[in-house]
């Protein structure tokens, strides 16, 4: 089984000011690794992804993140936040193929102060 | 591309009756449909996993003749819940992948009230 846990609940940062979200995960086998971004009252929207080859994966909005295989880790970067980047942060794990069942970490939440 | 739509967003209705969420794949061909249930300031729970044409698989604890899922074809896959209680109130998100290697995307959530 895989296990996904995101080291802090909550992460206050000033506007313009750098960001890292932490995320280490489990598993027995290779897993494909995901961060999604959930506004309030919304669903989830895919980040970015790491399926293969390079391990620093640039996504949406500024975002990147970097696969480390031997600290099993992938944790996420915005060198700059924006009060629009408030939102609860999610990492996430499949195995086998990228649609398949994810296993969710428990979530950061992002406070962009002004 | 790649987007779901989940309609309704938002139900508010009586103990006791029955309400039906819909999960559409507007742009891809989805042989996979996820449904998850969030409560507030938590991380996603997983419900049940759909394919196409086959029967959905639950999670452990949760009951399949209480949350009633149908997948009856690519595009669609629905979630009823069944004589709703106050206590099934809560903010319930599909999510669906298609062929290949590509990621699940999600719906906007639908957030069911019991009164």
């Amino acid at each position: 089984a895989q296990s996904v846990t995101q080291l802090d609940s909550q992460v206050p940062v000033f506007e313009e000011a750098p960001v890292e979200l932490r995320c280490n995960y489990s598993s027995s086998v290779s897993v494909y690794l995901f961060w999604y971004v959930q506004y309030p009252n919304q669903g989830l929207q895919l980040l970015l992804k790491y399926l293969s080859g390079s391990t620093l994966v640039k996504g949406i909005n500024g975002f990147e993140a970097e696969f480390n295989k031997s600290q099993t880790s992938f944790h996420l970067r915005k060198p700059s936040v924006h009060i629009s980047d408030t939102a609860e942060y999610f990492c996430a794990v499949s195995v086998g193929a990228a649609g398949n069942k994810l296993t969710f970490g428990g979530g950061t939440r992002v406070l962009v102060k002004p | 591309g790649a987007v779901v739509s989940q309609h309704p967003s938002r139900v508010i209705c009586k103990s006791g009756t029955s309400v039906k969420i819909e999960c559409r794949s507007l742009d891809f061909q989805a042989t996979t449909m996820f449904w998850y249930r969030q409560f507030p300031k938590q991380s996603l729970m997983l419900m049940a996993t759909s394919n196409e044409g086959s029967k959905a698989t639950y999670e452990q604890g949760v009951e399949k003749d209480k949350f009633l899922i149908n997948h009856a074809s690519l595009t669609l896959s629905t979630l009823t819940v069944t004589s709703a209680h106050p206590e099934d109130s809560s903010f319930y998100i599909c999510s669906a992948s298609g062929q290949g290697n590509q990621p699940q995307h999600f719906g906007d959530g639908t957030r069911l009230s019991i009164l």
